[in-house]
């Protein structure tokens, strides 16, 4: 299973666009990337998932290197309902033996 | 997009009762599903992994006999804290698995 590692917490204003960045040196040919978001006292909630290059929905964008030892999620204009934990997990898409949370990101989003 | 409902939201049971937590897949069908416990300001923490029809297989450090998982159906998977102490009291979450996972909206299990 490939570690994944993000910065612990992030900071923002409204309007702006934010970047979390996630590093899994060790992910496998079979892995998706997949990131969440979580509110205090709810289960995660599906944002974006991609394989490479890069995928966008009506929500945020995913970057993806060539590579693939890391990921870049990007929220665009983010409003004050988009402080939470952001987690980004790697993982077999067809078969999820485990799925392993890291730490996640907590962002802050400020008037 | 698919559903996974979890019930209760939230518990308040007596020293030494179970509880029993329900994982639902409302629109699909899930061969696994995940158990979480996530306590304040901490990431989830994986607990066991249930698979339709067999045993669940536990992570170290979480006793089987005291967190019972049974997973007899496709789209049900049940939690039991047995005997239950204050220091369970924790927010417990569900997932299951079809081409994605979809999380639980999580139980907050207090014990007094």
């Amino acid at each position: 299973l490939a570690k994944t590692t993000q910065p612990i917490s992030m900071d923002s204003y409204e309007g702006q666009e934010v970047n979390i960045t996630c590093s899994h040196n060790n992910i496998a040919t079979n892995d998706y990337i997949t990131w969440y978001q979580q509110f205090p006292s709810q289960g995660p909630r599906f944002i974006i998932q991609g394989y490479k290059t890069k995928v966008t929905n009506e929500v945020a964008s995913l970057f993806i290197p060539a590579d693939r030892k890391s990921s870049t999620l990007s929220l665009p204009r983010v409003s004050l309902s988009d402080t939470a934990v952001y987690y980004c997990l790697v993982g077999d898409i067809g078969g999820y033996n485990k799925l392993i949370f890291g730490a996640g990101t907590r962002l802050a989003v400020h008037p | 997009g698919a559903v996974v409902s979890q019930h209760p939201s939230r518990v308040i049971c007596k020293s030494g009762t179970s509880v029993k937590i329900e994982c639902r897949s409302l629109d699909f069908q899930a061969t696994t599903m995940f158990w979480y416990r996530q306590f304040p300001k901490q990431s989830l923490m994986l607990m066991a992994t249930s698979n339709e029809g067999s045993k669940a297989t536990y992570e170290q450090g979480v006793e089987k006999d005291k967190f019972l998982i049974n997973h007899a159906s496709l789209t049900l998977s049940t939690l039991t804290v047995t005997s239950a102490h204050p220091e369970d009291s924790s927010f417990y979450i569900c997932s299951a698995v079809s081409t994605e996972a979809f999380f639980g909206q999580g139980t907050r299990l207090t014990v007094v």
